[in-house]
This record gives structure tokens, sequence and C-alpha cells, in this order.
């Protein structure tokens, strides 16, 4: 199972694009990297997901390079509210696991 | 849709008891899991099911039991709580069509603590 390392905190200020980056260097063929939010006393909340190259929805961006050893979770111009635990996730639907997590806390 | 349900939302239990965390949703996933949370950590799988009928080890499954005898429903059983189970409880699910990383929904957590 390929483990993954993520920044354990960081910190931004609102409007701020803020770039956490997600290393996984064993990513097997049939991983996907999927990215998780969690607010405290809440359960985590699905942000992302992709298999390669670069992958936008309402919310964030993901970029994945070739050689997939590693992705970048963009998260444009955050706000208070996106102060939060973001967790990179990499394997398939009975293998996934949970680092630590990224404490993102964005400041006014 | 209330999605994922999970009830008690909290818990005390005395060293050697048991309980039962119970764990609903409306979605017509066939994919379910139990996972632990200790504080400042990520999440730990415990059991996982595919459908009715099928669960299996994760991570983190000594203590505990699980059984999946509905789509909806997914207990876990606690048996002879011990203090090192204290912990949060989250249940999740997700559809699978036999792809990969399925998007996982999760509950709104069971708070425990073993005294």
């Amino acid at each position: 199972l390929a483990k993954t390392t993520q920044p354990i905190s960081m910190d931004s200020y609102e409007g701020q694009e803020v770039n956490i980056t997600c290393s996984h260097n064993n990513i097997a063929t049939n991983d996907y990297i999927t990215w998780y939010q969690q607010f405290p006393s809440q359960g985590p909340r699905f942000i992302i997901q992709g298999y390669k190259t670069k992958v936008t929805n309402e919310v964030a961006s993901l970029f994945i390079p070739a050689d997939r050893k590693s992705s970048t979770l963009s998260l444009p111009r955050v706000s208070l509210s996106d102060t939060a635990v973001y967790y990179c996730l990499v394997g398939d639907d009975t293998d996934m696991r949970f680092g630590a997590g990224t404490r993102l806390t964005v400041k006014p | 849709n209330a999605g994922v349900t999970q009830t008690p939302k909290f818990r005390i239990l005395k060293i050697g008891q048991s309980m039962t965390l119970q764990c609903t949703q409306d979605m017509n996933h066939n994919y379910m899991y139990w996972y632990r949370q200790d504080p400042g950590m990520g999440l730990k799988l415990i059991y996982y099911s595919v459908g009715a009928g099928i669960t299996d080890k994760g991570e983190v499954p000594n203590g505990y039991n699980v059984s999946r005898s509905t789509t909806e429903d997914f207990p876990l059983r606690l048996e002879l709580a011990a203090p090192s189970q204290t912990s949060v409880y989250f249940c999740a699910s997700s559809y699978s069509s036999g792809g990969f990383g399925e998007t996982q929904y999760f509950g709104p957590g069971t708070r425990l603590l073993v005294l």
C-alpha cells in the first residue's frame, strides 16, 4: 500500500491560493488519489479525486505529474472557512489509508 | 436523503462493558466502512463491507466485530471495552461498480469514552 507524506501544517491568509503537496512514491497502477477535508467534530468530506494530469471542480484543482509519485491540491482564494485538516489518500475501494493530514489555518 | 447516520453521538462505557454502534445509510451504497480516529490523528480502517453478508478486516480490527445483514445497516460491536478504544468512530459508505477509489460519504461520528 502506497504511503503518503504531507506537511503537518500550513498557514495562509484570506484570498491567497494554497497548494498542498502529497508524496506517494510507491503508488500502484490501480490507485487513485483522493483528497478529503475534515472540520473539527465532523466526518471527512470529499474534495477531489484524480488518476493523472489535472482535475478541476468547483472547489479545488488537483495536479498529478506523469510519474504519479506526488500530487498537489490547489485551493484558490481561500477563506477563513477553509481552515481544516486536509487528507491525501492513495488506494482503491477497500484499502484507503488516512495519514495524519495537513492542518491548514487561514488567517484574516 | 439523510445520508449516513450514526447513533449514539456520545457514550461513556466502563471497562469490560459491551456496546453496539449503529450506522445506517439511505443512498443504496454497496460498500460500507468503519473507522476510528484518535485525537490529532488520521482515520484508521477497522472493518469494511462490500455488500450484505460480506465483511472483511481493515487495519485495526482487534476488539471489534461487525455484521451486514442489510444494504442499509452496518453495526459495529465492541466486546469487553478497553481504555484503548476511547476514540471517535466514523461510519462511511460508497458506491462501487468495480472501479477504484470511489468517493466515501461519512457520518457525523460517535464519540466513545471508556473509563
